[in-house]
């Protein structure tokens, strides 16, 4: 069965740096396009960007250019999602969700705090 | 940027009566819409694709409907388990969401 295991919680710095990953499994990773989806509290998502797990191509929202970097290692069928720069504005629970142009299959998502 | 509009923001329903749940697209979005339902604390989970196809594993009182820039989602015979928030989304240029409708039980 698909599943795509997202790493625990993060309490960060502003102006640190965070590093997400998302594992997937129970599928052929280079198939499918993973893109990133951010959910501040009690709103509504944003898409980020996605990643091409077989080319390592990329496509950014505009609003999150400067602040994603999207990569993926296929030895370990894992994509990580690195945020720079971090504010209170980041803080956010982030999904990788796998593209097969919906999202059908979504990570259980990870809780990113951006405190002193 | 396409823009997603979901109404209402809010619905209380009681056990068995039909939901429904509208998304207005800013242009024609050509039947690439999704419908995802999400409970607290847990993540999204697709219901509907291509305006009107159910996922597998959903139940059939779910159902979408609509074209160009007007679709909604209908929920028969609502059940406690359909307490969540319900978000349109399209994939016809790029990806955005609508806002979301939260579904409680009257």
């Amino acid at each position: 069965q698909v599943n795509l295991l997202q790493s625990g919680a993060a309490l960060v710095k502003p102006g640190a740096s965070v590093k997400l990953s998302c594992k997937a499994s129970g599928y052929t990773f280079t198939d499918y396009y993973i893109h990133w989806v951010k959910q501040s509290h009690g709103k509504s998502l944003e898409w980020i960007g996605y990643i091409n797990p077989n080319s390592g191509y990329t496509n950014y929202n505009e609003k999150f250019k400067s602040k994603a970097t999207l990569t993926v290692d296929k030895s370990t069928n894992t994509a990580y999602m690195e945020l720079s720069r971090l504010t209170s504005e980041d803080s956010a629970t982030y999904y990788c969700t796998r593209e097969g142009d919906y999202f059908d299959y979504w990570g259980q998502g990870v809780m990113v705090t951006v405190s002193s | 940027d396409i823009r997603m509009t979901q109404s209402p923001a809010s619905l209380s329903a009681s056990l068995g009566e039909t939901v429904n749940i509208e998304c207005l697209a800013s242009e024609d979005i050509y039947s690439d819409l999704a419908w995802y339902q999400q409970k607290p604390g847990k993540s999204p989970q697709l219901l509907i694709y291509n305006a009107n196809s159910l996922q597998n594993g959903v139940p059939s009182r779910f159902s979408g409907s609509g074209s160009g820039t007007q679709y909604s989602l209908k929920i028969n015979s609502l059940q406690s388990e359909d307490v969540a928030t319900y978000f349109c989304q399209q994939y016809n240029n790029y990806w955005t969401f609508g806002g979301g409708t939260k579904l409680e039980l009257k």
